[in-house]
């Protein structure tokens, strides 16, 4: 499993836009990179996945530079709400497809008016 | 939209006592997954589970664990005989067959939490 590694907390204000990088030095090729988001006291939610170049959803873009040693989530705009906790994943899909996801420690988000 | 359910939302129990948590998953889902999460602490794997069988288990999924899918809807965690560091938030997660993430893993939805205290 390739190891990541981001910030432990960030800080930022509505209306911004916010961007977590992740680094994945070891990620193997047939990896991809997904980002979850947890609020407190629920269960982590999908977010964005990719494997390369960039990739966009209702809710957020994913940057992966061409090495794909690193990963940027993008949060346009932000929100009180978008205060969270934001996992980078990096892991392929087995043959058996029911992956368990390891979690690392996630960046804690905070959003303030 | 669909959403995994989990019910109790949360548990009181004595050291040494037996717990079910259980878990609706989405409804044409057929994978199915347990995740902890200690207080202050990440999410852990526990186990997956695939076509009535266990599919993949952490080492924290000891002989104390078991996973049971009753019916067409159910899905539960057993706990054996608990212990004072069994008590976390226990995730359910369930994921469809066929993925809209071509080639990643698959987008897992997951349930609200139990929240287990053993006292």
């Amino acid at each position: 499993l390739a190891k990541t590694t981001q910030p432990i907390s960030m800080d930022s204000y509505e209306g911004q836009e916010v961007n977590i990088t992740c680094s994945h030095n070891n990620i193997a090729t047939n990896d991809y990179i997904t980002w979850y988001q947890q609020f407190p006291s629920q269960g982590p939610r999908f977010i964005i996945q990719g494997y390369k170049t960039k990739v966009t959803n209702e809710v957020a873009s994913l940057f992966i530079p061409a090495d794909r040693k690193s990963s940027t989530l993008s949060l346009p705009r932000v929100s009180l709400s978008d205060t969270a906790v934001y996992y980078c994943l990096v892991g392929a899909r087995s043959g058996g497809g029911a992956d368990g996801l390891t979690f690392g420690k996630g960046t804690h988000l905070i959003i303030q008016p | 939209e669909p959403e995994v359910t989990q019910t109790p939302s949360h548990q009181v129990t004595q050291m040494g006592q037996e717990v079910i948590l259980r878990c609706v998953p989405i409804s044409n889902h057929l994978y199915f997954y347990w995740y902890r999460q200690i207080l202050g602490q990440k999410v852990e794997f526990l186990v997956s589970f695939y076509n009535n069988e266990i599919s993949e288990k952490s080492e924290i999924f000891d002989d104390q664990f078991s996973v049971e899918r009753p019916d067409g809807s159910n899905f539960t965690l057993k706990i054996r005989s608990t212990k004072l560091e069994d008590s976390a938030m226990y995730f359910c997660a369930s994921s469809e067959v066929g993925s809209r993430l071509a080639g990643g893993p698959k987008e897992q939805y997951f349930g609200p939490g139990t929240r287990l205290t053993v006292t």
